[in-house]
């Protein structure tokens, strides 16, 4: 079956500095993915749709120059957390569809910025 | 856009009960999802249902598109079905963007 993959599952790192986060579709191309947000005890919140060799589209209130997206393959979207500080730490997750209306998770990426 | 609503908000229950868990819909929708997030966050299909019924094991489900709502029925429950249930729609117009309901979190007391 689909299969989406994170890595890491989790960091930790220092504020002011740079975080990057893969998202790969294993067994099949993704033309798009999609990255989402959650804070603990809260719902999966939609933060950009990845799309294969062009720009990300971003929602509302999600900064693009804090959260780069890039999707250089039809397996692979990075997303980068820039100059992070501890309100972003939050769950990290990233979904693809095969080609129908089914999405497929990762397994997330837990980030704590101290 | 699409808004989920998801009741009730937490449920206890005794193991080997059964429960019946909702979603409402404000449109019509091309993907509705049901899915169980894990301790570990993962977020595990249960069911891709934009209408009819769909049963896997314990797990049944029924969307009723005409009427905007779905329903997740876990039968005999077991500790393991313990977490975070949430369901998820798509509308056609939307970009392929999957809008979640605020879940069910379920607790199943041994």
């Amino acid at each position: 079956g689909a299969v989406v993959s994170q890595h890491p599952s989790w960091v930790i790192c220092k504020s002011g500095t740079s975080v990057k986060i893969e998202c790969r579709s294993l067994d099949f191309q993704a033309t798009t993915m999609f990255w989402y947000r959650q804070f603990p005890k809260q719902s999966l919140m939609l933060m950009a749709t990845s799309n294969e060799g062009s720009k990300a589209t971003y929602e509302q209130g999600v900064e693009k120059d804090k959260f780069l997206i890039n999707h250089a393959s039809l397996t692979l979207s990075t997303l980068t957390v820039t100059s992070a500080h501890p309100e972003d730490s939050s769950f990290y997750i990233c979904s693809a569809r095969i080609g129908g209306p089914e999405a497929f998770f990762g397994q997330g990426t837990r980030l704590t910025v101290v | 856009g699409i808004q989920v609503e998801q009741s009730p908000p937490d449920l206890i229950l005794q193991e080997g009960a059964n429960s019946t868990l909702r979603c409402n819909f404000s449109d019509s929708v091309n993907n509705l999802q049901w899915f169980h997030q894990n301790p570990w966050g993962q977020l595990i299909n249960l069911f891709y249902i934009p209408s009819g019924t769909k049963q896997n094991g314990r797990l049944s489900a029924t969307t009723v598109a005409t009427e905007r709502y779905s329903l997740l029925y876990i039968s005999s429950s077991q500790t393991t079905d313990s977490g975070v249930y949430f369901c998820a729609a798509l509308r056609g117009n939307q970009g392929g963007k999957l809008i979640f309901g605020q879940g069910t979190e379920l607790s199943v007391k041994p």
